[in-house]
């Protein structure tokens, strides 16, 4: 079946501009994730939705990263007045349940360069 | 969160088996064992994941210390695909979100 998409693959901004990053996470999954993985680095966790409503957003880096699911389903991730530390790859990852435990399935990322 | 360490290298011969290791001194009665594997240019995966007894799936097995201070992930007959990072991760119950260190890069010599 289908994994978890995200687009754009690859993104290049300049410095100030605002980027929105997307995830379709496997159809179903109650428990969509948000992590920023710098160059070399493990990837940290940003958020955590559990089906539209957001229940960790503490490793979100600033009041510049926002991010939405609004149905349930596809989440987005902004970020505004984009930074050269904003470099790295942002990775969705969803899970069936809410269980602790639960696998968590990655997509690929996507690789955002701040120029 | 309980803190992990692993080499931050190894290297193996393909279709010969890999233990990877991993400490965690500090783990507490209600932390999972969890790992992930990173392949270049890809999202991470899951790999395995247990309490207190030895695990084994289709991928790999998780051998897991008595004292539960250390575990080691073995793949038993490496192949070129295996090639990775590989990441050990303590999972209290009730936590949603995985919290990755640096974890081991593996290279498989053909």
């Amino acid at each position: 079946g289908a994994g978890v998409s995200q687009s754009p693959r690859y993104k290049v901004a300049k410095r100030g501009q605002d980027v929105a990053l997307r995830c379709d996470p496997i159809s179903g999954h109650v428990s969509l994730f948000w992590y920023q993985q710098a160059l070399g680095q493990g990837p940290e966790f940003l958020t955590y939705f559990q089906n539209e409503a957001q229940l960790d957003k503490s490793g979100l880096p600033s009041d510049r990263f926002f991010a939405e699911r609004p149905e349930g389903s596809v989440s987005t991730l902004k970020i505004q007045r984009t930074q050269q530390e904003d470099s790295a790859v942002y990775l969705c990852a969803s899970s069936l349940d809410t269980g602790s435990q639960e696998t968590q399935y990655f997509g690929p990322g996507t690789r955002l360069l701040v120029l | 969160d309980a803190k992990t360490t692993q080499p931050n290298s190894m290297e193996s011969n393909e279709e010969e088996p890999v233990h990877l290791p991993c400490n965690h001194s500090t783990i507490s009665g209600t932390d999972y064992i969890h790992w992930y594997r990173q392949l270049p240019s890809q999202g991470p995966e899951y790999v395995i994941h247990g309490l207190t007894s030895n695990v084994n799936n289709r991928m790999a097995s998780l051998a897991i210390a008595e004292d539960r201070k250390s575990s080691t992930l073995i793949l038993h007959r490496a192949t070129l695909r295996d090639a990775a990072v590989y990441y050990c991760i303590l999972r209290n119950r009730g936590a949603q979100k995985l919290v990755f260190g640096q974890g081991t890069r593996l290279t498989i010599n053909p």
